[in-house]
């Protein structure tokens, strides 16, 4: 079975800065995509951004860019110039090439501060 | 337009009651997924619809039941609840079944069973 675990419960930034939100997963299946979602007090989960697991190139999103270390198991997620409206719950999660399931971390609290 | 409309927003209902959720998406996508999240938790995957057809159950109790009358609308009856079924109710949406399609959520239902 697969597992993804989020080790950082809460983090907090100063505005503008740069923070990095941590992810390890563990699986046997050589690909498989990954995500990072946001869910801001609004509660809506929004894709903040897709890793496939094949692409030796990290995914990139404007301020938002991932570190992946497929050797690792670790999916790491940088927000760059970090703003207000960047306050959410974020969860790291994975699912396999032709399943549907997304299996999703514990999440981390994310606070930026003005 | 990557919008999926829940309704009603927020919902009390007593143990006895009937009531249902209602999700609505027009982005063509042909799979639909219902999640149930408790506060600070990831959500958890209840059922999946797949071109109108149940493909997944995670052995959710009886008391729920999913409907899907059409591509673009998926409902959850909910009858007999318990005050532990007291949740965030999300629905989301893919273009198919598979990882390549990301899953759009709505807003949610905030539930609280009395």
């Amino acid at each position: 079975a697969q597992t993804v675990t989020q080790s950082q419960p809460e983090m907090s930034v100063q505005e503008a800065e740069t923070v990095t939100l941590s992810c390890t997963y563990d699986t046997s299946e050589s690909n498989y995509y990954l995500f990072w979602y946001k869910q801001p007090p609004s509660r809506q989960m929004i894709l903040v951004i897709r890793q496939e697991a094949y692409k030796q190139q990290n995914a990139t999103e404007n301020r938002f860019s991932v570190n992946f270390q497929k050797a690792a198991k670790s999916f790491s997620l940088k927000i760059s110039d970090s703003q207000l409206g960047d306050t959410a719950m974020y969860f790291c999660a994975f699912s396999m090439e032709y399943g549907n399931k997304l299996v999703f971390g514990a999440g981390t609290i994310l606070r930026v501060k003005s | 337009d990557t919008e999926v409309t829940q309704t009603p927003k927020h919902l009390v209902m007593g143990m006895t009651n009937k009531k249902s959720l209602k999700c609505e998406q027009h982005m063509g996508h042909r799979a639909m997924y219902w999640y149930k999240q408790k506060a600070k938790k990831p959500p958890e995957l209840m059922f999946v619809y797949s071109y109108e057809k149940l493909s997944i159950n995670e052995s959710v109790p009886s008391r729920f039941s999913p409907e899907c009358p059409n591509s673009s609308l998926l409902n959850l009856h909910l009858h007999a609840l318990q005050p532990e079924d007291s949740a965030l109710y999300l629905c989301a949406s893919s273009p198919s079944r598979g990882a390549k399609n990301i899953q759009y959520f709505g807003a949610g239902t905030r539930l609280s069973v009395l």
